[in-house]
């Protein structure tokens, strides 16, 4: 069965250093995701990806968030100065229309120290 | 949507027993909802999205049914199992792009 993956699935990182984290959507989905949860908080929309662009983005998604799909077939996240704040579980996610459930990978643990 | 508001926040059920939780969104600006199971150490499983109102839909022993009139959605659990333990998501869409969580029902199912 087709399937969303993230790499790294856990990636440690100092302050103010940049990361990216990274994701292969399912080859046919058209809608592309960034979610993160913080521990013990809800899920929270960051930026949806449509037609190689942003159609949405959160507050959160500010100048030191970036997306990139470079190839066609990776999806990225980029932070640019990372911040401690910044730490919680990075979920990317893909759909194939604008009726169709969107299918999420496994998650990557971003810790700044 | 914001004001996406999941109830009750957590729910203790016996094994055998059927249960139910609810999501209530805005009416306006209704395009579809979905529903999500999420278990601790993995990611959202895709249950239901959910377009009509009066739409219902069935996934094994978990169905869900949907009122955009009212704004909300009820998914249904029969038989609860230990394998039903779950945070169970409801994220109702406003526009064909962005899906937004609500903060979640936490499912706990005692044999």
């Amino acid at each position: 069965e087709p399937e969303v993956t993230q790499t790294p699935s856990h990636q440690v990182t100092q302050m103010g250093q940049e990361v990216i984290l990274r994701c292969v959507p399912i080859s046919n989905h058209l809608y592309f995701y960034w979610y993160r949860q913080i521990l013990g908080q809800k899920v929270e929309f960051l930026v949806s990806f449509y037609n190689n662009e942003i159609s949405e983005k959160s507050e959160i998604f500010d100048d030191q968030f970036s997306v990139e799909r470079p190839d066609g077939s990776n999806f990225t996240l980029k932070i640019r100065s990372t911040k401690l704040e910044d730490s919680a579980m990075y979920f990317c996610a893909s759909r194939e229309g604008t009726a169709r459930l969107a299918f999420f990978g496994q998650g990557t643990r971003l810790t700044v120290v | 949507i914001l004001n996406v508001e999941q109830s009750p926040q957590s729910l203790h059920v016996q094994e055998g027993d059927s249960t139910n939780f609810t999501c209530s969104f805005p009416s306006s600006n209704f395009y579809a909802l979905h529903w999500y199971r999420w278990e601790t150490a993995k990611s959202p499983e895709a249950l239901f999205v959910m377009t009509l109102n009066g739409d219902e839909k069935k996934k094994g022993r978990i169905s869900a049914t949907l009122n955009t009139k009212e704004g909300y959605s009820y998914l249904y659990i029969k038989g609860s199992q230990p394998e039903d333990s779950a945070t169970y998501l409801c994220a109702p869409r406003s526009s064909a792009s962005k899906i937004i969580f609500g903060s979640g029902t936490r499912l706990s199912i005692r044999p």
